[in-house]
């Protein structure tokens, strides 16, 4: 079974302190690893797709990466904006036509001003 | 706003009653799926649509919940007889064509069940 664990559970940042968030997965195949936003009371808002390791993606303040066992997405200079919950999420190769996606429980980031 | 949308955003219920929500989902996409999200936890898949045909159903969705998608648009996802550990942020969402992993979620419909 494909599994998602995130660390920390929460995380809170002074506005300008940089840190990295986590992602450890267990997966029959990667097809590929994401990375979603969600604000309080919201959906996720898609954030990056990576589909292999050494690969990397870059937007804004964050920047994710990948090796075969983990995944982590870069704060730069955090803004209080960022503050949001960040879900990781992997898809198998073994779901065929199936694109689901498998979540973990997320990081709680909190930007002070 | 990513293009897919639900409705009810809140629905309150009392235990007992049923509950239907719909989703409308970027109008190219071919796939739609359900999942569910309580507090502190990330989604969890419920059910897949291919076009019309739902294809797989995750062991979560007990026999009071069912899910259409009637002519390959909209899809609806009914909970007869709602249990209060029904409470609980029901998402959306859809994707694109072959190859093209990510999936766009809606804004959800909480529901809470008294």
């Amino acid at each position: 079974e494909d599994q998602v664990t995130q660390s920390p559970e929460a995380l809170r940042l002074q506005e300008g302190e940089s840190s990295s968030l986590n992602c450890s997965y267990t997966v029959s195949g990667l097809r590929g690893l994401f990375w979603y936003r969600q604000d309080p009371g919201k959906g996720p808002e898609f954030l990056f797709t990576l589909y292999s390791a050494g690969e990397e993606k870059e937007k804004e303040r964050l920047k994710a990466t990948l090796t075969k066992k983990e995944s982590f997405l870069h704060i730069t200079a955090p803004k209080p904006e960022d503050s949001a919950t960040y879900l990781c999420a992997v898809q198998a190769r073994s779901g065929g036509s199936n694109y689901k996606l498998t979540f973990g429980k997320g990081t709680l980031l909190t930007v002070n001003p | 706003d990513t293009g897919v949308s639900q409705d009810p955003r809140h629905k309150i219920t009392k235990r007992g009653q049923n509950v239907t929500f719909r989703c409308d989902p970027i109008s190219e996409h071919n796939r739609l799926y359900w999942y569910r999200q309580t507090l502190g936890q990330g989604p969890e898949f419920l059910t897949y649509f291919q076009n019309e045909a739902q294809l797989e159903k995750s062991r979560l969705l007990s026999d009071r919940f069912s899910a259409e998608r009637p002519k390959g648009s909209f899809s609806t996802l009914e909970i007869q007889r709602t249990e209060q550990g029904d409470s609980a942020m029901y998402l959306c969402a859809s994707g694109g064509g072959q190859g093209t992993g990510e999936l766009f979620f809606g804004e959800g419909s909480r529901l809470t069940v008294l």
